[in-house]
């Protein structure tokens, strides 16, 4: 299979707790984007990569989080210092972007954030 | 108020019956892409509309965009209980990338 796959697919972890999510997106694919999606709420935008540059990222993005993507091929989403709020679905969307920016973004299957 | 607006949020019906889920944006469309979500997974691309006017089909379900309207409609035809789901509409924003702008989800229900 050849999709863009995600690990873990779910994380229960106490609030204080750092956490690591990782974003295998499809082979060639140059850019890489990650989502947050909360319950009755369609995805947020929160990051963006072309190859290993994170290129912008959203308010929404606290000092909390980080993201990264080196060598340009799977990403790393690590949240520090959990907070009860950021319990949430986590999406990561990788698309090949040629010469214009409608490039389809194909979505892998989430990591679902529990912090209790 | 958000930027991307669905209607409705939630819709049942019985098996072969046709609906329409709407998508209105209160910003310029560049491109309107229409994704499925099932109920704790990740999203399935379905179409993308850039042009006004524009119509597209996969299967059943039809797409169109009204330009002029800054609206989107999303019709199934003779819906199945395998069309159940989340359908999300997004905006590609006219960024020099393309950062999607979702609406909130229509929730679609089919009975057998």
């Amino acid at each position: 299979d050849t999709g863009v796959s995600q690990n873990p697919r779910h994380k229960i972890t106490k609030r204080g707790q750092n956490v690591t999510f990782r974003c295998d997106p499809i082979s060639e694919h140059n850019r890489l984007y990650w989502y947050r999606q909360t319950l009755g709420q369609g995805p947020e935008f929160l990051t963006y990569f072309q190859n290993e540059a994170q290129l912008e990222k959203s308010r929404l993005l606290s000092d909390r989080f980080s993201a990264e993507r080196p060598k340009g091929s799977f990403s790393t989403l690590e949240i520090q210092r959990t907070e009860q709020g950021d319990s949430a679905m986590y999406l990561c969307a990788s698309s090949l972007a040629l010469a214009d920016w409608t490039d389809t973004q194909y979505f892998g299957p989430g990591t679902r954030l529990t912090v209790l | 108020s958000q930027e991307l607006e669905q209607s409705p949020q939630s819709l049942i019906v019985q098996e072969g019956k046709n609906l329409t889920i709407n998508c209105t944006s209160s910003k310029t469309l560049y491109g309107l892409y229409w994704y499925k979500q099932k109920y704790g997974e990740g999203l399935i691309f379905l179409m993308m509309l850039q042009k006004g006017g524009e119509e597209k089909s996969h299967e059943k379900i039809t797409a169109k965009l009204d330009e002029k309207k800054q609206q989107s409609s999303l019709h199934i035809t003779a819906s199945q209980p395998s069309h159940a789901g989340i359908y999300l509409c997004g905006n590609a924003g006219g960024t020099s990338y393309g950062k999607l702008t979702f609406g909130q989800g229509t929730i679609l229900t089919v009975h057998p």
